[in-house]
């Protein structure tokens, strides 16, 4: 079945330090990708998406390529702020069969 | 989160008890889909549904139930609530062409 697997965490980085975050994908088809970002205490945000391959995904300064080739979907973002310790969720919609699958998330902490 | 509405957002239950979670939505959308949401464990889909009066089981639909009688609701039932049914669980929704997902603002469900 369909799966996302994303790297384990938890993150720890500096401020300013580059971020990548690992997401690949089994599924059957051409699914949706997608980031959500939640904040403690919060609930699931949308952080950005694609959804075709060589599609690339923006927003905040995270950026996350569709790549059919390597199944992947990796965040990436250049200089982490404190503000942006969270966990990280990557997912994918199956356009065929209608499921919403989500990684494991991978928390993040970015330290002054 | 406008748009989806999960109730009640906080509940204690005694093993053994049951009760239902309500999720309602004003978008018109045909999917809705049902996460609980574990420490590690990221979100894990429990069941979902494609349209009105059809359900699917997702990842872990062992202990509930779910039903889809009117397009906007989505119910999830606990039959004899377990202390491993503790979890904050998610409710979500799209258009079928969509790849916009809105989520509801979570319930705390606690299994004592």
């Amino acid at each position: 079945g369909d799966s996302v697997t994303q790297m384990e965490g938890p993150v720890t980085l500096s401020e300013e330090a580059f971020l990548t975050i690992n997401c690949t994908y089994t599924a059957t088809g051409y699914p949706s990708l997608f980031w959500y970002v939640q904040y403690p205490g919060e609930g699931l945000q949308l952080l950005l998406k694609a959804t075709k391959a060589d599609d690339k995904g923006s927003n905040k300064g995270f950026e996350a390529t569709y790549r059919k080739e390597t199944t992947s979907f990796h965040l990436e973002k250049g200089s982490v702020q404190v503000s942006d310790s969270a966990v990280y969720f990557c997912a994918l919609i199956d356009n065929q069969g209608g499921k919403l699958i989500f990684g494991q998330g991978t928390e993040l902490s970015v330290k002054p | 989160n406008a748009g989806v509405t999960q109730t009640p957002k906080f509940r204690v239950l005694k093993t053994g008890q049951s009760m239902t979670l309500l999720c309602a939505q004003d978008m018109n959308h045909e999917y809705m889909y049902w996460y609980r949401q574990d420490p590690g464990m990221g979100l894990r889909l429990i069941h979902y549904s494609v349209g009105e009066g059809t359900t699917a089981k997702g990842e872990v639909p062992d202990g509930y139930n779910v039903s889809r009688l009117k397009k906007q609701n989505f119910l999830l039932g606990l039959e004899s609530a377990a202390p491993s049914q503790t979890s904050v669980y998610f409710c979500a929704s799209r258009e079928t062409a969509g790849n916009t997902i809105y989520f509801g603002e979570g319930s705390w469900l606690t299994v004592v």
